[in-house]
């Protein structure tokens, strides 16, 4: 069975600094992508950030990066500069083929605090 | 654009009663499914559909049926509803040739009472 496993259910961190969320997966798949997916209060699910297995150099977009360890089955995500509107729950999910179907884990909840 | 809406955003229901729930979406995507989250958990595929007239089971599909009469829409119908329904349900939809990027509704509350 393939499992995305977040050891995290909560976290806190102060505006400005920066925090990282773990996530591990287990799948017999070698393609595969890595989603980091934000939901703040108003429930709407948002993409942050996107991996490809194949591809080796880690992603990142703007403040977000991740650390994508293959052999491990590891991606985490890290929160640079936090902002107070980061403060949300989020998701780690992986995609294997046939493609289309997402599979989550239980989730982390961040708090930013001023 | 509205990209993918949802309708109701909020239904409350009585155990046995039946309701459906719509999505719709505007970006012509192949690709739509309906996902559900339960507190503590990420959400989870109920049904999903790669084309007008093609559904398919996802992870928890007991309890729910599924239409795709056109392709803009994709149906989720609780026959006879159960407490263990409760929950937020989400539509999304991708186009075929990039399934991995779904664009998301913003979610149905049902409670069962």
């Amino acid at each position: 069975a393939q499992t995305v496993t977040q050891s995290q259910p909560e976290m806190s961190v102060q505006e400005a600094e920066t925090v990282t969320l773990s996530c591990t997966y287990d799948t017999s798949e070698s393609n595969y992508y890595l989603f980091w997916y934000k939901q703040p209060p108003s429930r709407q699910m948002i993409l942050v950030i996107r991996q490809e297995a194949y591809k080796q150099q880690n992603a990142t977009e703007n403040r977000f990066s991740v650390n994508f360890q293959k052999a491990a089955k590891s991606f985490s995500l890290k929160i640079s500069d936090s902002q107070l509107g980061d403060t949300a729950m989020y998701f780690c999910a992986f995609m294997t083929p046939p493609w289309g179907k997402l599979q989550f884990g239980a989730g982390t909840q961040v708090v930013v605090t001023p | 654009n509205a990209g993918v809406t949802q309708t109701p955003k909020f239904r409350v229901l009585k155990t046995g009663q039946s309701m459906t729930l719509l999505c719709a979406q505007d970006m012509n995507h192949e690709y739509m499914y309906w996902y559900r989250q339960d507190p503590g958990m990420g959400l989870r595929l109920i049904h999903y559909s790669v084309g007008e007239g093609t559904t398919a089971k996802g992870e928890v599909p007991d309890g729910y049926n599924v239409s795709r009469l056109k392709k803009q829409n994709f149906l989720l119908g609780l026959e006879s509803a159960a407490p263990s329904q409760t929950s937020v349900y989400f539509c999304a939809s991708s186009y075929q040739g990039a399934p991995e990027t779904q664009y998301f509704g913003p979610g149905t509350r049902l409670l069962v009472l």
